[in-house]
């Protein structure tokens, strides 16, 4: 089945500092990836859309300028979290789905659980 | 009103038992569905799409009523490895899924 793969799992770090998590289709190619943030017991948030080849698309309320979003190949989405500061800190998730029908579920990656301290 | 709404439970049932969640969702334009399954401090999993026509997958049904704007996902013969978040997930347009809360089962022997 289709695999999606995030990197690194984990990233614990000082406030102040910029942390990449990179998040790749192994098996498919994705014109789109969409990133997500998870707050404790609460549920997935899309924070933006990752197009490949242009500007990623944000949600309402969510910092392009913190939230850095590079989509240069068919396999590979990176986000960047800019001068991350301990409010950051949260389960970051990207998605990729499978086919360009309508319907087509999402698969996830493993996640990032990033601690800012 | 958020866009979708899940009993958060939890759900707790001995092995063996049938289960019901439901679900809610606000946008009539919502093109398709989901359950998800989340285990604890891990990624999403699909477990199935859901259609009008009802869908099953060995122990699992979920059910899509458009009228309604209402979503169901039975369990059947519930195992100890179903305890978990059942997410349900619309697409409302654009690949923009929304997710409900979660419902936490546990299921225990």
């Amino acid at each position: 089945g289709a695999v999606v793969s995030q990197h690194p799992s984990w990233v614990i770090c000082k406030s102040g500092t910029s942390v990449k998590i990179e998040c790749r289709s192994l098996d498919f190619q994705a014109t789109t990836m969409f990133w997500y943030r998870q707050f404790p017991k609460q549920s997935l948030m899309l924070m933006a859309t990752s197009n490949e080849g242009s500007k990623a698309t944000y949600e309402q309320g969510v910092e392009k300028d913190k939230f850095l979003i590079n989509h240069a190949s068919l396999t590979l989405s990176t986000l960047t979290v800019t001068s991350a500061h301990p409010e950051d800190s949260s389960f970051y998730i990207c998605s990729a789905r499978v086919g360009g029908a309508r319907g087509q579920p999402q698969h996830f990656g493993d996640g990032t659980r990033l601690s800012i301290l | 009103r958020k866009e979708v709404e899940q009993d958060p439970g939890p759900f707790n049932v001995p092995e063996g038992a049938t289960v019901a969640f439901n679900c809610t969702y606000s946008n009539s334009a919502s093109q398709s569905f989901f359950w998800y399954r989340q285990d604890c401090r891990k990624e999403p999993k699909l477990l199935m799409s859901v259609y009008s026509s009802g869908n099953e997958d060995g122990r699992f049904t979920a059910q899509l009523n458009r009228a309604s704007q209402y979503i169901s996902l039975l369990i059947r013969d519930s195992k100890l490895s179903d305890s978990a978040t059942y997410l349900c997930v619309v697409n409302i347009g654009g690949n923009k899924l929304v997710f409900g809360a979660g419902t936490i089962l546990r299921v225990k022997s």
